[in-house]
């Protein structure tokens, strides 16, 4: 079955300085949206990125990622982290095969050090 | 943004007994899911649902797991009988199409079975 894979439970970074979550993933389905959810402290899980266009670039908020389909893989970027960039971000994909179901990976928690 | 509400936010309850979680999706969207996550694990697919009608469910979703919207009220999760194993955090989400769009989250619903 589909699976997504986020290899860091937990990265720290200094703020200022460039931050990369990983995010590989298997599926069987040609039709594929890709997502970046990000939950901050108390709040509820909301959409940061979505793509689903091979090797096009996706920014928002500053992060930026790039589906790359040749190597399954949907990493999330920030050339400068932020103290307020500090929550827990969930890779997802959605295969569009039924009802928009989505299937997460388990999360990284990003904490941003002054 | 669209805001999905769900009340509570945290439930205790007697093993054996009923349980119902509610959520308030966002006001014109059509398609409605439930999450589940056990601490420490992902955020996993339960039931979505669609003009009254259950359209896909995982296997998490045992037989003592509905899922209804009475006249455009609460979407709400009743499990009866809960067990120990359905402790967890329970996250309501809509979205307003089916394939490979936004789905916005609530904050969750924290159950612990006791």
């Amino acid at each position: 079955g589909d699976s997504v894979t986020q290899t860091e439970g937990l990265v720290t970074v200094t703020e200022g300085l460039p931050v990369k979550l990983n995010c590989t993933y298997q599926t069987t389905y040609l039709t594929i949206a890709f997502f970046w959810y990000v939950q901050y402290l108390n709040e509820a899980p909301q959409v940061l990125l979505k793509s689903s266009t091979d090797n096009k670039r996706t920014e928002h908020q500053g992060f930026h990622a790039t589906l790359h389909k040749s190597s399954s893989s949907f990493h999330l970027q920030k050339s400068s982290a932020q103290l307020s960039d500090s929550a827990l971000y969930y890779c997802a994909l959605s295969d569009g095969s039924s009802g928009n179901k989505l299937i997460f990976g388990i999360g990284t928690l990003l904490s941003v050090k002054p | 943004g669209p805001k999905v509400l769900q009340i509570p936010s945290h439930q205790i309850i007697d093993m054996g007994q009923m349980v119902t979680l509610n959520c308030d999706p966002v006001s014109n969207h059509l398609y409605f899911y439930w999450y589940k996550q056990i601490l420490g694990q992902q955020m996993e697919f339960l039931v979505n649902f669609y003009n009254g009608k259950v359209m896909e469910k995982s296997k998490l979703f045992k037989d003592q797991f509905s899922v209804e919207r009475p006249d455009g009220s609460y979407f709400t999760l009743k499990i009866q009988p809960t067990a120990l194993e359905d402790s967890a955090v329970y996250f309501c989400a809509s979205s307003r199409d089916r394939a490979n769009t936004e789905v916005f989250f609530g904050k969750g619903t924290r159950l612990t079975v006791v």
